[in-house]
C-alpha cells in the first residue's frame, strides 16, 4: 500500500546533537512537508519541498535543514541550534485532487524527546 | 489575530447528541479549506473538505460561509468514536498548497 513511513517513532536526543528524521513516500507526490507539533500550538511548517533539488523555509526553519535529493525521500535535521526541538514531528505529502481539492497524507509521526 | 481561530472546547457531549464546531479565517483570499480529525499522540487525517455549497458525509455536514469567513461541522448522533480534536485547515490562493493550521477543537464523547 502506498503512504509514508516516518522513522523512528520515538527519538531521544542528548543537548548539542544533531538527529535525523527520515520520512520516505512512494505515493509518486511532488510536493513534501514537515510540521512540528506542540501543546496548545497547532501545527507550524518548518521546511517543504515542491520539487526534487528545491526546499523553501516554513514559518519555523531556524535551527533545521532538509535535504531533498530523491523524489521518495525528504529528511529533517534538528541541529545544536535549535533550541527546543522537544516535540513531535509529522511529515506530509501531497498531490492535487482536482476540484479545488489537495490530497495530503501524513506519516505517522516521530516523537523527539532532548533529554 | 491567528489565520485560523477555533474554539478550543473541550465539548463534553453524550452518545447520541449533535455537535457543532466553528472555525474562522482572516484572509479574504482563502480558497481551500478543509477538517482534519487527529487521535491522541497520531497524525492528523483528513476527515472532509469543504466545499462553496456545502457537503455532508455520513454523519457529518461541512459549511461555508465566506461572506462572514468562517467554515462550520455539524457531527450529528455522535459516537464515542467521534472523540478527537478537529482541526480547521486553510489554504490560500498562491501559497504553494501550504496548510494553515487552527489550532483545534477537542471533543468528547461520552457514554
Amino acid at each position: 500500500d502506498g503512504g509514508i513511513t516516518q522513522s523512528p517513532k520515538y527519538l531521544f536526543r542528548k543537548e548539542g546533537q544533531n538527529v535525523t528524521l527520515s520520512c520516505e513516500q512512494n505515493l509518486n507526490h511532488d510536493a513534501m512537508y514537515w510540521y512540528r507539533q506542540d501543546p496548545g500550538q497547532g501545527l507550524r511548517l518548518i521546511y517543504y519541498s515542491q520539487i526534487v533539488n528545491d526546499f523553501q523555509k516554513g514559518d519555523i526553519a531556524e535551527g533545521y535543514s532538509v535535504s531533498r535529493e530523491k523524489k521518495e525521500s525528504f529528511p529533517l535535521t534538528v541541529t545544536s541550534a535549535q533550541k527546543n526541538p522537544t516535540a513531535f514531528y509529522l511529515c506530509a505529502s501531497n498531490t492535487d485532487l482536482g476540484q479545488g481539492g489537495y490530497g495530503y497524507t501524513f506519516g505517522s509521526g516521530t516523537r523527539l524527546t532532548v533529554v | 489575530r491567528k489565520e485560523v481561530e477555533q474554539d478550543p472546547g473541550p465539548f463534553n457531549v453524550p452518545e447520541g447528541a449533535t455537535v457543532a464546531f466553528n472555525c474562522t479565517y482572516s484572509n479574504s483570499a482563502s480558497q481551500s479549506f478543509f477538517w482534519y480529525r487527529q487521535d491522541c499522540r497520531k497524525e492528523p487525517k483528513l476527515l472532509m473538505s469543504v466545499y462553496s455549497s456545502g457537503n455532508e458525509d455520513g454523519r457529518f455536514t461541512a459549511q461555508l460561509n465566506r461572506a462572514s469567513q468562517y467554515i462550520s461541522l455539524l457531527i450529528r448522533d455522535s459516537k464515542l468514536s467521534d472523540s478527537a480534536t478537529y482541526l480547521c485547515v486553510v489554504i490560500n490562493a498562491g501559497n504553494n498548497r501550504k496548510l494553515i493550521w487552527g489550532l483545534g477543537t477537542s471533543l468528547a464523547v461520552n457514554p
